[in-house]
């Protein structure tokens, strides 16, 4: 059950795109089409922006996308915004012989 | 609206016991799976438990395994996590979350804070 693994920091200027990265294995990201993104402010609970590899829940502006090739899963932000600021947290199920989730290690972005 | 109300959270010592509730509400919680996520201060996420709707399944990450349990009771609305033999480690805010068809959590409430420490 080894965390998958995200770049610890990205940035971006207001109006950039960013793509933040999600590796793991043929365990999980790579297994399974059950890979979904958190945005988590300081101090406040995870929201999913993502699920199902690119999905994206009522509400979250289409700015977010999210993609998967091979063992690697990725979420990009376009038009990036001062409010997008915030840790970034990939998760995949990883069910093989009992289900279970396994998460990345988190990446902050930073809007310069 | 969704709401999820974590409850019970506190300083507890190494060895020592502690049961978190989850209160859920604005939705039908017995047709939901529910999961348990924790976060280490300064940490990132980490998975903990999830139950069937009906209670019959549960499943565990390895470094809680025969320490904690899961359990839910459909009538009360309520999700609960039996926390024993504490460790330093289990220090951390535990979220209870709702886990959808696809796998995500798609409600998470504001998680109660855990401090093992003597």
């Amino acid at each position: 059950q080894s965390a998958l693994t995200q770049p610890r920091s990205v940035s971006g200027s207001p109006g950039q795109s960013v793509t933040i990265s999600c590796t793991g294995t043929s365990s999980d990201v790579g297994g399974y089409n059950y890979v979904s993104w958190y945005q988590q402010h300081p101090g406040k609970a995870p929201k999913l922006m993502i699920y199902d590899v690119s999905k994206r829940p009522s509400g979250v502006p289409d700015r977010f996308s999210g993609s998967k090739s091979g063992n690697t899963a990725s979420l990009t932000i376009s038009g990036l915004q001062a409010e997008d600021e915030a840790d970034y947290y990939c998760c995949s199920y990883a069910g093989s012989y009992t289900p279970h989730w396994v998460f990345g290690g988190g990446t902050k972005l930073t809007v310069l | 609206e969704v709401q999820l109300v974590e409850s019970g959270g506190g300083l507890v010592q190494p060895g020592g016991s502690l049961r978190l509730s989850c209160a859920a509400s604005g939705f039908t919680f017995s047709s939901y799976w529910m999961s348990w996520v924790r976060q280490a201060p300064g940490k990132g996420l980490e998975w903990v438990a999830n139950i069937k709707q009906d209670g019959s399944e549960k499943y565990y990450v390895d470094s809680v395994k025969g320490r904690f349990t899961i359990s839910r009771d459909n009538a009360k609305n309520s999700l609960y996590l039996q926390m024993n033999s504490l460790r330093a480690e289990d220090t951390a805010v535990y979220y209870c979350a709702r886990v959808i068809l696809s796998l995500s959590f798609d409600y998470w409430g504001q998680g109660t804070l855990v401090t093992v420490s003597s």
